[in-house]
């Protein structure tokens, strides 16, 4: 079964430019999350999308947004890119077929450099 | 300026020793966590997850311990071999607050032959 699937693996955007990440989750599974990981804050919460609706926000500012669409496929937006914008954006899949917790598995992420 | 990045403590091993990581959890209202191991270059991949009504979790190699009275999280993997060498990351969540979760600032585990 094929895991999380995360494209591109490598961006260079310039200051004020605007970016668009792709997230293919595994076969089934119908909850995305996407996460921001830097050196200086760690793995931060962004948002997650299941079943087309966004169901949870992390402390972003508006210039980060998502969606999902009806395959579970997901992408994330980031506006007016700033230099500290530059991270491992990773997206995770989960079952999530009921009100318990279910595993999460990682996409190998995408490395975004702002320059 | 800069940004200065976050002191991962480090835990270094002998090939075949057993590794405790641990780590603390913020919120006690947190009810399911999971350990995730994250190599250089590549997501985290999951090792373990245990939920509230449980204190003692096994797998292949590993166990986790979680006590809630003190909300620590503890991960032992038994017999330490340099495949092990990664960052290890706990993550908290809670049930019915959808798939968020909630990460700690890692440890590095450096195992030394």
């Amino acid at each position: 079964k094929a895991g999380v699937t995360q494209t591109p693996r490598y961006l260079i955007k310039t200051r004020g430019q605007q970016v668009t990440l792709s997230c293919s989750p595994i076969s089934g599974h119908r909850s995305v999350s996407w996460y921001q990981q830097t050196p200086g804050q760690g793995l931060q919460f962004l948002f997650e999308y299941f079943s087309e609706t966004q169901r949870n926000k992390g402390n972003f500012p508006g210039r980060f947004s998502g969606r999902q669409f009806s395959n579970s496929r997901s992408e994330m937006n980031v506006s007016t890119l700033e230099l500290g914008d530059s991270a491992l954006y990773l997206c995770a899949s989960s079952l999530a077929a009921g009100p318990m917790n279910t595993e999460a598995f990682f996409g190998q992420g995408t490395r975004l450099t702002v320059v | 300026g800069e940004s200065v990045g976050l002191h991962l403590p480090t835990l270094s091993v002998q090939e075949g020793d057993n590794s405790i990581i641990n780590c603390a959890y913020s919120n006690s209202a947190s009810d399911y966590f999971i350990w995730y191991k994250q190599e250089s270059g590549k997501g985290p991949q999951f090792i373990i997850d245990i939920r509230s009504n449980m204190d003692k979790r096994q797998g292949q190699r590993v166990t986790v311990l979680l006590n809630k009275t003190v909300k620590h999280l503890s991960l032992q993997i038994a017999a330490t071999q340099p495949g092990d060498s990664a960052v290890y990351f706990c993550a908290e969540g809670i049930t019915g607050g959808g798939n968020k979760l909630t990460f700690g600032t890692g440890t590095q585990l450096k195992v030394e032959l």
